[in-house]
């Protein structure tokens, strides 16, 4: 099974900063990489997919990058409605595999 | 508008069965892969089942094949968690949610990107399972 790891785990920012989510898969999934959103109490949101593909709906300020093992998740400048858990996700092979999330806090 | 909305879930001792219902509308509903993804209390996501949108293929992570069962009513709009012999590690809030993109044919249902590019999600339905 392919096993993601996210890193930070957690990171605290301020309004208006550019944020990085780092995403490493323990083999290539060529670009199969998603992005999703959590907020407190909802449903997780995909944002991301195929590693760069912005999701309808979903602010430009979110960008994805990488292929292989290695994905990025960047926004550009931090909004107060962007903190939330973020999670990757490979949609290379089954069994699909999540993330352990990253915590986006407020500074 | 695409909705999905979970239902059945509740306490349930270890050992015991419990069906969890998703109801959907907005799409065709035949046309698209489904999927359960459970949250346990605090942690994070982990993905337990998908279904093709005929129903005929399915997949299960290793912890639950045996034991929960998914299947599909396409006449109905109707995705399903059949679980049994549940443990107490089964307790979760289960998330139903849709492939991102149909498939309609044999030369993608059993690849990975038309079941786990998940773009609509329900609620949520929690699952107790403790004595």
């Amino acid at each position: 099974d392919i096993q993601m790891t996210q890193s930070p785990s957690s990171l605290s920012a301020s309004v208006g900063d550019r944020v990085t989510i780092t995403c490493r898969a323990s083999q290539s999934i060529n670009k199969n990489l998603n992005w999703y959103q959590q907020k407190v109490g909802k449903a997780p949101k995909l944002l991301i997919y195929v590693a760069s593909n912005l999701q309808t709906g979903v602010p430009s300020r979110f960008s994805g990058s990488g292929s292989g093992t290695d994905f990025t998740l960047t926004i550009s400048s931090l909004q107060p409605e962007d903190f939330a858990i973020y999670y990757c996700q490979q949609s290379y092979n089954t069994p699909s595999s999540f993330g352990q999330g990253t915590k986006v806090e407020i500074k | 508008e695409v909705q999905l909305l979970e239902s059945g879930g509740g306490l349930v001792q270890p050992g015991g069965s419990l069906r969890l219902s998703c109801a959907a509308s907005g799409f065709t509903f035949s046309n698209f892969a489904l999927n359960w993804v459970r949250q346990a209390p605090g942690k994070g996501l982990e993905w337990v089942s998908g279904i093709s949108g005929g129903g005929d293929i399915t997949y299960y992570t290793d912890s639950v094949r045996g034991r929960l069962t998914i299947s599909r009513d396409n006449a109905k709009n109707t995705l399903y968690l059949q679980m049994d012999s549940l443990r107490a590690e089964d307790t979760a809030l289960y998330y139903c949610a849709k492939a991102r993109d149909s498939c309609t044919s044999t030369s993608c249902n059993q690849l990975a990107y038309y079941y786990y590019v998940m773009d609509v999600w329900g609620q949520g339905t929690t699952v107790t399972v403790a004595s």
